[in-house]
């Protein structure tokens, strides 16, 4: 398996533009995980899905951010429209929960810089 | 609220000491604790997970304990190697809440030659 795929590795935009940052998990994993990693705040739980549904999106910032999962191989976050404070690395993770150890397995994650 | 504590300091080792990190929490009740490896540039790696009612957990060179009552978990690296250096993340788990896990902030393990 290749493991949690995340595209693009890294993106530079200017203030006000949009951002889409996109997920695939390892293929039969049913939860789905969005980070976002910064120096001051460590590793924040932004949203999670089980079998394509938003369960917990208490971790979205503002409005600004969406997320969405179509179906069991795709998953978008969206930053629109973005600003400065948005920069950090976002990581997407996927689950196996009758694992029942809930062990994430992360992408390499997208470093977003917006300008 | 739900709190999670890691060695905010950098932690520099002696190659081939042992190394022990430490994870401290509040206000929660977890079903198991994991640990987390991290390298610059990349996502976090899982390493161990141990459960409320496990006391010890090894894998290697790695141990991990965990007591319910101090609230506290203690990540060993025995003959640490500078390979060992990155940073390591703890994390709480729950059953009942649907796999959300919460990260601490990390604690960055150097090991030097």
């Amino acid at each position: 398996d290749a493991g949690v795929i995340q595209s693009p590795r890294h993106e530079v935009t200017e203030m006000g533009q949009e951002v889409t940052l996109r997920c695939k998990p390892i293929s039969g994993h049913d939860y789905l995980f969005w980070y976002r990693q910064t120096m001051m705040r460590g590793l924040e739980l932004l949203i999670y899905f089980n079998n394509n549904v938003p369960i917990d999106d208490s971790g979205m910032p503002e409005d600004r951010f969406s997320a969405k999962m179509p179906n069991a191989s795709f998953s978008t976050l969206k930053i629109q429209p973005s600003e400065p404070r948005d920069s950090a690395v976002y990581f997407c993770a996927s689950s196996l929960r009758r694992a029942t150890t809930d062990t994430q397995y992360f992408g390499p994650g997208t470093r977003l810089t917006v300008l | 609220s739900q709190k999670i504590e890691q060695n905010s300091e950098a932690l520099n080792i002696q190659e081939g000491k042992t190394a022990t990190l430490t994870c401290n929490y509040t206000n929660y009740s977890p079903a198991y604790l994991q640990w987390y490896r991290q390298d610059p540039g990349r996502g976090p790696v899982f390493l161990l997970l141990i459960r409320e009612n496990e006391k010890e957990k090894r894998k290697e060179r790695l141990k991990v304990t965990f007591d319910t009552t101090l609230k506290q978990s203690l990540f060993h690296i025995t003959a640490s190697q500078p390979a060992d250096s990155a940073t390591y993340l703890c994390a709480l788990g729950s059953g009942s809440s649907a796999s959300k896990i919460i990260f601490g902030s990390g604690t960055r393990l150097s090991i030097r030659p």
